[in-house]
């Protein structure tokens, strides 16, 4: 089992609609939790973080968390071209073994002007 | 300047070369990270410093080495190494890994490496 899983895509939505982008990860002693945008060929940008559980709302952008279930959320209203980019969740944790950030593979996003 | 900067942006060079990669902070950062991207496959963290102590070393082959003699500054040396070694190479910095703090890191604009 992937530490960190995304379904990588592409998932494709049209202009004004919602994408909804999902992570889980294995670890349950993982802390806080990362969404970053990677245009291609550009490094990854940082849009939020979130470690307690519920939603947080940022503009367009809504990280939900639920550490029960073990999975974490981005959602995009009214979503746009210039949103077309890949999505990486990021887990950290720190602990006796350490500290660990790890990141899932990625998912595509194509918003159809 | 400002953010994360990297230095080169692209490298090539062959298996025999020794090289280094440079990372500069203008964030007033105390931990940085070395991260390699390569084609279809998730970041991989390599190594991470915080207060200048490196804090994580996750099994990563000795050619490459790191180096962090100030928290503005971190270093990649590079020496024999392999083809499939080329990748993009990210820096990252964020807030000293103190516990109880999020971290959010800043990455930089990387360092495209070819080995030939």
């Amino acid at each position: 089992q992937k530490e960190v899983e995304q379904n990588s895509g592409p998932l494709s939505v049209p202009e004004g609609a919602i994408a909804s982008l999902n992570c889980t990860y294995s670890d349950r002693g993982s802390q806080s939790f990362f969404w970053y945008r990677q245009y291609s060929g550009k490094s990854p940008e940082l849009i939020m973080f979130i470690y307690s559980n519920g939603d947080k709302e940022d503009g367009r952008f809504t990280a939900q968390l639920n550490k029960a279930s073990q999975y974490v959320s981005l959602l995009i209203r009214d979503s746009q071209p210039s949103d077309s980019a890949t999505y990486l969740c990021a887990v950290n944790h720190e602990g006796t073994g350490g500290f660990k950030t790890i990141f899932g593979a990625g998912t595509r996003l194509f918003v159809k002007a | 300047e400002t953010g994360v900067t990297q230095t080169p942006r692209h490298l090539v060079m062959g298996m025999t070369n020794k090289k280094s990669l440079k990372c500069e902070q203008h964030l007033g950062h105390n931990a940085m990270y070395w991260y390699k991207q390569s084609a279809k496959k998730p970041l991989e963290l390599m190594f991470v410093y915080s207060l200048e102590e490196r804090v994580e070393n996750n099994s990563v082959p000795s050619r490459f080495s790191p180096e962090c003699p100030n928290s503005s500054h971190l270093f990649l040396h590079l020496h024999t190494l392999q083809p499939e070694d080329s990748a993009l190479y990210l820096c990252a910095s964020s807030q000293a890994l103190t516990s109880g703090s999020v971290h959010e890191q800043y990455f930089g604009p990387g360092t495209r490496l070819t080995v030939t």
